[in-house]
């Protein structure tokens, strides 16, 4: 079974604006990760936010956990049409298996 | 210089064959993984192997079995492919298990005919 739920399925936005994925899990968490794919593409590695920390960032994008819900929220700001992609989070647990959500689809429109 | 490269990138076969996929990391890493991604774009895990242990996720049919000539490489064997197999795998690799984030390859797209 799939440990996250990711909200929304699908997202459409214009460039320019900022894109808000939410992550939800179940299970207590070593870490949480979000890796982008893009059409056709392998994973690749975006961002990992540790059990004890609450927010972080990386160039535009800005990660938050809160722990207590059981959710973390990627953000994307000023996005471009580049950022076209899925967005996976995934998550590790005590067994240190990394395990994906469902993914939210972006399209950003030019 | 690719980092984790996967082959056949494509394969299509026909039901009851055996194939393999074949998977090599250039980063050093110790851990390697296979995953398997369904047509609705959800991805799970299929093994976890290092050089002291193989995880096996229990839901995978005993058809699909990992080989590790070295630390480097992780292949992937099926037997008597079934319609349902039809699915990208992605193998991928990391330093340690839970602790950083993987590397993933290209994939390959199998379909069964």
């Amino acid at each position: 079974s799939q440990q996250g739920e990711e909200d929304p399925q699908a997202l459409s936005i214009q460039e320019g604006e900022n894109a808000t994925m939410n992550c939800s899990y179940k299970t207590s968490i070593n870490n949480l990760q979000w890796y982008r794919q893009n059409s056709g593409r392998g994973l690749v590695h975006l961002i990992l936010i540790r059990s004890n920390e609450r927010e972080k960032h990386s160039g535009r994008l800005r990660v938050t956990l809160d722990t207590s819900k059981k959710s973390s929220s990627l953000l994307i700001t000023a996005s471009r049409a580049a950022d076209t992609a899925s967005y996976f989070c995934a998550t590790t647990d005590a067994g240190n298996m990394l395990t994906f959500g469902g993914g939210t689809r972006l399209m950003v429109k030019p | 210089d690719t980092a984790v490269s996967q082959t056949p990138k494509y394969l299509v076969t026909q039901m009851g064959n055996d194939k393999s996929i074949k998977c090599e990391q250039n980063l050093g890493h110790d851990t390697m993984y296979w995953y398997k991604q369904d047509s609705k774009k959800f991805l799970k895990i299929m093994f976890s192997y290092n050089n002291k242990e193989l995880i096996i996720n229990e839901t995978v049919p005993n058809r699909f079995s990992p080989k590790s000539p070295d630390k480097a490489h992780l292949n992937l064997h099926i037997n008597s492919l079934e319609l349902g197999d039809s699915a990208v795998y992605f193998c991928a690799s990391s330093q340690g298990t839970g602790f950083y984030g993987y590397t993933f390859g290209s994939g390959t797209r199998l379909t069964v005919v």
